[in-house]
């Protein structure tokens, strides 16, 4: 298996424009997380799909971001409209049913807002 | 809610030298707990992870970790280290119960000295 794919790896934009990241889970797994990974904060969850449905998005900052999964094997991040804070390395996970503890990561897309 | 505590930001070990990564964790139950790594622009992969039953786990790498209930702590240690394990190191809870992302601590810097 290729294990977690994400693209792009690397994402330079300016303040203001709409960014898109996006994820495949390894192939079976029924749970995808969306993390960021800041220097202040360190790795924080934003948000889980449970068999494509959102289940928790409490880690969402705000209404700029947005998460999708319209199918099993896709999920995008968009951050509409893009600031400097949004800086960060976004990771994306995915695990099986039954065994949701054990989170495969995919290798991170770093995100730098001018 | 579950918290981790890396309580070393930055380590310093000189090649050949044993290792010993600090970890506590704040929860009521027992806990699902992980150790990750994570080499410089790459994801985490996943070191060695304790569910229940033998205190003392074995992951990759030659690393491995001990979970003390008593002392709330799950460290991770490597007899000698190798110029290859320099990284940041993360350990993680899972809570269990409901489906829900892991909390991660902040992570341990490991530099390795020649």
């Amino acid at each position: 298996d290729a294990g977690v794919i994400q693209s792009p790896r690397h994402e330079v934009t300016e303040m203001g424009q709409e960014v898109t990241l996006r994820c495949k889970p390894i192939s079976g797994h029924d749970y995808l997380f969306w993390y960021r990974q800041t220097m202040m904060r360190g790795l924080e969850l934003l948000i889980y799909f449970n068999n494509n449905v959102p289940i928790d998005d409490s880690g969402m900052p705000e209404d700029r971001f947005s998460a999708k999964m319209p199918n099993a094997s896709f999920s995008t991040l968009k951050i509409q409209p893009s600031e400097p804070r949004d800086s960060a390395v976004y990771f994306c996970a995915s695990s099986l049913s039954g065994r949701v503890e054990t989170q495969y990561f995919g290798p991170g897309t770093r995100l730098l807002v001018l | 809610a579950q918290s981790v505590t890396q309580p070393d930001i930055h380590i310093t070990v000189s090649e050949g030298a044993s290792l010993e990564l600090r970890c506590n964790y704040s929860y009521g139950a027992t806990p699902y707990l992980f150790w990750y790594v994570q080499s410089p622009g790459q994801g985490l992969q996943l070191l060695l992870k304790y569910f229940s039953g033998d205190t003392l786990v074995q992951g990759i790498k030659g690393f491995e970790a001990e979970f003390k209930r008593s002392q709330s702590s799950f460290n991770l240690r490597k007899p000698s280290v190798h110029w290859s394990d320099a990284a940041e190191y993360f350990c993680a809870v899972y809570s269990g119960g409901g489906a829900d992302g892991l909390t991660f601590g902040k992570g341990t810097h490991l530099i390795i000295q020649p």
